[in-house]
């Protein structure tokens, strides 16, 4: 099992990039890197996923290094609305679904 | 598109007493995930329907706890006798594609409390 170690929170101002790392040290050859963000009375909604080197899309970047036991969800520029808990989860297709433990994440607080 | 969608949103009910939750996945994905987060708590894995393959019933916590898809869309999670210690937040995600690597779509939850 890949359990994953986040900061508990982080605070950022608004139009900063914001870096948040997961620290994943039992991960397996086949195990993917997926982050997800949550708001409040919401579920959650999926960011970025990757295995190794870097990912980027329209909303974030994902660096994973070469020996793949951490990655950093990194947000350009963070609004207001970037307020949320954001998780890392590590899985693999032929694992089994218990595998998927989400954690507690990271609690991000943007403010002006 | 419609995303993934649970009702009730909310429910209320008596110890002992019997809940159905029901989850509309998205048309056409043949994974189907149910979670359970307590407040303030990461989310907790329940039970995996993976297309046409058995369910992985992995993560229920007691027998207590029971799902179904039927005809390999909706989904129905059944908790019996209910205790207090059930009243969370209980979510749906599907996905087009069975792995569980694959990203999750998530409906909004049914927030269940148990008096």
């Amino acid at each position: 099992l890949a359990k994953t170690t986040q900061p508990i929170s982080m605070d950022s101002y608004e139009g900063q990039e914001v870096n948040i790392t997961c620290s994943h040290n039992n991960i397996a050859t086949n195990d993917y890197i997926t982050w997800y963000q949550q708001f409040p009375s919401q579920g959650p909604r999926f960011i970025i996923q990757g295995y190794k080197t870097k990912v980027t899309n329209e909303v974030a970047s994902l660096f994973i290094p070469a020996d793949r036991k951490s990655s950093t969800l990194s947000l350009p520029r963070v609004s207001l609305s970037d307020t949320a808990v954001y998780y890392c989860l590590v899985g693999d297709t032929a694992g089994t679904a218990s595998k998927l433990t989400f954690g507690t994440g990271t609690r991000l607080q943007v403010t002006l | 598109g419609a995303g993934v969608s649970q009702s009730p949103s909310n429910k209320v009910t008596e110890k002992g007493k019997d809940v159905e939750l029901r989850c509309d996945p998205i048309s056409g994905h043949t994974a189907l995930y149910w979670y359970r987060q307590s407040l303030g708590q990461g989310l907790e894995f329940l039970i995996y329907f993976q297309g046409n393959s058995a369910p992985d019933k992995s993560g229920l916590p007691s027998d207590r706890f029971s799902a179904e898809r039927t005809g390999g869309s909706v989904s129905t999670l059944t908790i019996q006798r209910t205790q207090q210690e059930d009243s969370a937040v209980y979510l749906c995600a599907s996905s087009p594609r069975t792995g569980i690597n694959q990203p999750q779509h998530f409906g909004d939850g049914t927030r269940l409390s148990i008096l």
